[in-house]
């Protein structure tokens, strides 16, 4: 069965710009979660979604949003983009929310603000 | 969620066994353990999960002690292709959801 897919692969934008992130997660998942990646704090929790709701919310600013849809896609927003903000966003998606409910990872859209 | 310690990094060679631990002291009644496997510019790839004992699958195992203070996790004839960073998490999803906290992670570098 096809993987999590995230789109863009790659994107280059300029500072105070806005972006949208996207992420198509495994058929029949209902769970899909988002987490910065960088060389100097490594994978950092953002958000998750569950049903178009969302669940958890991690230590970021108002700037980062996100949202998913009635089919479990789920997009993630960056507005007033910060060079700081240049990572590698990835997207995971799984069952449900249960103890033993394996993630899996899609392989993520690299970011770069200039 | 608990916190994890594992070392930075670990060489080894092909054919070798690579046994990883990580320390988890307040690791709680319903927390499970899981690690991750990752490549540069790719998203982890989940290895093995296990809450008490010993876990094997077809790529590793995962021993756990009683007191549950620590993981191993055990490479079997590691290959240039097992060069990555290996993650140890500990939680209980079911309460949390989804949100997975990551360690520093362990580089492990795989030499001919």
């Amino acid at each position: 069965k096809a993987g999590v897919t995230q789109t863009p692969r790659y994107l280059i934008k300029t500072r105070g710009q806005q972006v949208t992130l996207s992420c198509s997660p495994i058929s029949g998942h209902r769970s899909v979660s988002w987490y910065q990646q960088t060389p100097g704090q490594g994978l950092q929790f953002l958000f998750e979604y569950f049903s178009e709701t969302q669940r958890n919310k991690g230590n970021f600013p108002g700037r980062f949003s996100g949202r998913q849809f009635s089919n479990s896609r789920s997009e993630m927003n960056v507005s007033t983009l910060e060079l700081g903000d240049s990572a590698l966003y990835l997207c995971a998606s799984s069952l449900g929310t249960g103890g033993r409910t394996e993630a899996f990872f899609g392989q993520g859209t690299r970011l770069t603000v200039v | 969620l608990a916190k994890t310690t594992q070392p930075i990094s670990m060489d080894s060679y092909e054919g070798q066994e690579v046994n990883i631990t990580c320390s988890h002291n307040n690791i709680a009644t319903n927390d499970y353990i899981t690690w991750y496997q990752q490549f540069p510019s790719q998203g982890p790839r989940f290895i093995i999960q296990g809450y008490k004992t010993k876990v094997t699958n077809e790529v590793a195992s995962l021993f756990i002690p009683a007191d549950r203070k620590s993981s191993t996790l055990s490479l079997p004839r590691v290959s240039l292709s097992d060069t990555a960073v290996y993650y140890c998490l500990v939680g209980d999803r079911g309460a949390a959801g989804n949100k997975l906290t990551f360690g520093g992670g362990t580089r492990v570098l795989v030499k001919p």
